[in-house]
C-alpha cells in the first residue's frame, strides 16, 4: 500500500484566495509529480520533481507554483485562485529508475467560486 | 511530440464476461508500460505493468500483451466482476523518463 497523502481532500474556496495543496510521502521517493484531471478524466503533468531543490514545468501550462524543500513533502500554490482552477488535483510519487512505477495520492477536489 | 491512444473510452460488459483495452504509443523508445485503475474518489493504483524486453504478463484475472513492432499494448480482464468497474490508464514511459497517460476508459461491468 502506498503511502502519498495529499489534503484537504476537498477546498471550495472563492475568487482571488491563495490556495496550498498539501502532498506528503513517507516512501523516501526522490520524484513527485503533480497532475491536473479534468471532468473528461484525462491525467494531465502540470509539475514535477527529481529530488530536494528540484522543480520542472510538466506538459501542461499552469498558473500554480511548486517547492521541494524537504524529500516528502511537495506543495502546491496557487497565489490568486480564479474559477478555471476548478479541477482534480493528484499528486504521485516514485523512485528513481526506468521502471519503477508511480504510486498516486486520492487527490484534492478544487472548487473556485 | 510523445502521446498515447486508448480505446474504447467507454465499455460496458455483462458479469463473467471478458474485457479488453488497448493502447497504442507514439515513441519508439519507450520501454515500460503501467495500468492503473481510478475508482470513483480514489487515486489511480497501479494493477498491472510491463516492460518492454516481455511480451505477455498475467496476474490472476488481469493480462497485460505487448508489441513492440506496432506500438501497442493492451490490458484483458478475464471474469469481470461488478467491482471491476472503474476508470483504467494506461501509460508509456518514454525516453525522457515520464510517463504519458492514454485518455482512459470507463469500464461498467453489469450484474
Amino acid at each position: 500500500e502506498a503511502d502519498i497523502y495529499q489534503t484537504p481532500r476537498y477546498l471550495v474556496i472563492g475568487t482571488g484566495k491563495k490556495i496550498t495543496l498539501e502532498c506528503s510521502q513517507t516512501m523516501g521517493h526522490d520524484k513527485m509529480y503533480w497532475y491536473q484531471q479534468d471532468p473528461g478524466m484525462e491525467l494531465h503533468l502540470i509539475h514535477y520533481s527529481y529530488g530536494v531543490n528540484s522543480t520542472e514545468k510538466g506538459d501542461l501550462s499552469s498558473e500554480s507554483t511548486v517547492s521541494r524543500i524537504r524529500t516528502e513533502h511537495f506543495p502546491l500554490t496557487l497565489e490568486s485562485a480564479r474559477p478555471s482552477h476548478t479541477s482534480q488535483y493528484l499528486c504521485a510519487s516514485s523512485e528513481f529508475g526506468l521502471d519503477q512505477p508511480q504510486h498516486f495520492g486520492d487527490g484534492t477536489r478544487l472548487s473556485i467560486l | 511530440g510523445e502521446n498515447v491512444e486508448q480505446h474504447p473510452s467507454t465499455l460496458s460488459v455483462q458479469e463473467g464476461d471478458s474485457a479488453v483495452i488497448k493502447c497504442t504509443y507514439s515513441d519508439s523508445a519507450s520501454n515500460y508500460f503501467p495500468w492503473y485503475k481510478q475508482e470513483l474518489g480514489k487515486g489511480p493504483q497501479l494493477i498491472i505493468d510491463i516492460r518492454s524486453n516481455v511480451g505477455e504478463k498475467k496476474d490472476q484475472r488481469i493480462a497485460v500483451t505487448l508489441n513492440k513492432t506496432a506500438k501497442h499494448f493492451s490490458l484483458h480482464i478475464t471474469e469481470t466482476q461488478p467491482e471491476d468497474s472503474a476508470v483504467y490508464f494506461c501509460g508509456s514511459k518514454t525516453s525522457y523518463d515520464k510517463v504519458i497517460f492514454g485518455p482512459g476508459t470507463s469500464l461498467s461491468v453489469i450484474p
